[in-house]
């Protein structure tokens, strides 16, 4: 079964810092792989996601990440945060194929950016 | 489309009481996911329908939980009797194929059980 670790519980960042949170997943096999972000009081959206080719993979509102699959690592990136990127951030991984495939996520990282 | 919806946006009951939670998936999508979101486990798989039959629901805590489908645009998630670690938000979400790769997800269900 996939698993996914999400290492940073809580970043704080001043805004015009530059991000990235880091995301690892443990699965033998080829995998797709989501970001998801929840604003306060929101639900849950898809913010990029990564099933082949290019492993760097640009998303919505300036944000991107790469795959390194050598490093089983999918980790997010902006180069400059906002006060309304504050949010948490959930890293999820899904096998690419077989029958019962589950959307796995990490436990998420709460980004607070402080105006 | 008005996206995956959920009811009621919050909850609060006393334990013991019953607890149904509401989900009414995108129309045309016939994979429907039920998440329970912790602080201390995170976000968590329940169970998923495919065309409003359970595949996977080793994600149920215990025999307390329950959901069904009934028709393609409608799920319960119920909870009887409620216990205040059952307090969390619970998400349900759905997808198009059993293909599970993108999910919209609802607002969620905040319940609090005192």
């Amino acid at each position: 079964a996939q698993s996914v670790s999400q290492h940073n519980h809580h970043v704080i960042l001043s805004e015009a810092a530059s991000l990235e949170l880091g995301c690892n997943y443990s699965y033998g096999g080829t995998v797709n792989l989501f970001w998801y972000v929840q604003y306060p009081g929101q639900h849950l959206q898809l913010l990029l996601k990564y099933f082949s080719g290019d492993p760097l993979v640009k998303g919505i509102k300036g944000f991107e990440a790469e795959f390194i699959k050598s490093k089983f690592s999918f980790n997010l990136r902006k180069p400059s945060v906002q006060w309304s990127d504050t949010a948490e951030y959930f890293c999820a991984v899904i096998a690419s194929a077989g029958s019962a495939r589950q959307l796995t996520f990490g436990s998420g990282t709460q980004l607070t950016v402080l105006p | 489309d008005a996206g995956v919806i959920q009811s009621p946006r919050h909850e609060v009951t006393e334990m013991g009481q019953e607890v149904t939670l509401r989900c009414k998936p995108i129309s045309g999508h016939n994979s429907l996911f039920w998440y329970r979101q912790t602080m201390m486990r995170g976000l968590e798989l329940l169970i998923y329908f495919n065309n409003n039959v359970p595949i996977d629901d080793s994600g149920m805590p215990e025999d307390r939980f329950s959901a069904k489908m009934p028709n393609a645009s409608f799920s319960t998630l119920k909870i009887q009797p409620s216990e205040p670690r059952d307090s969390a938000v619970y998400f349900c979400a759905s997808s198009l194929g059993r293909a599970v790769v993108l999910q919209f997800f609802g607002p969620g269900t905040r319940l609090t059980v005192l």
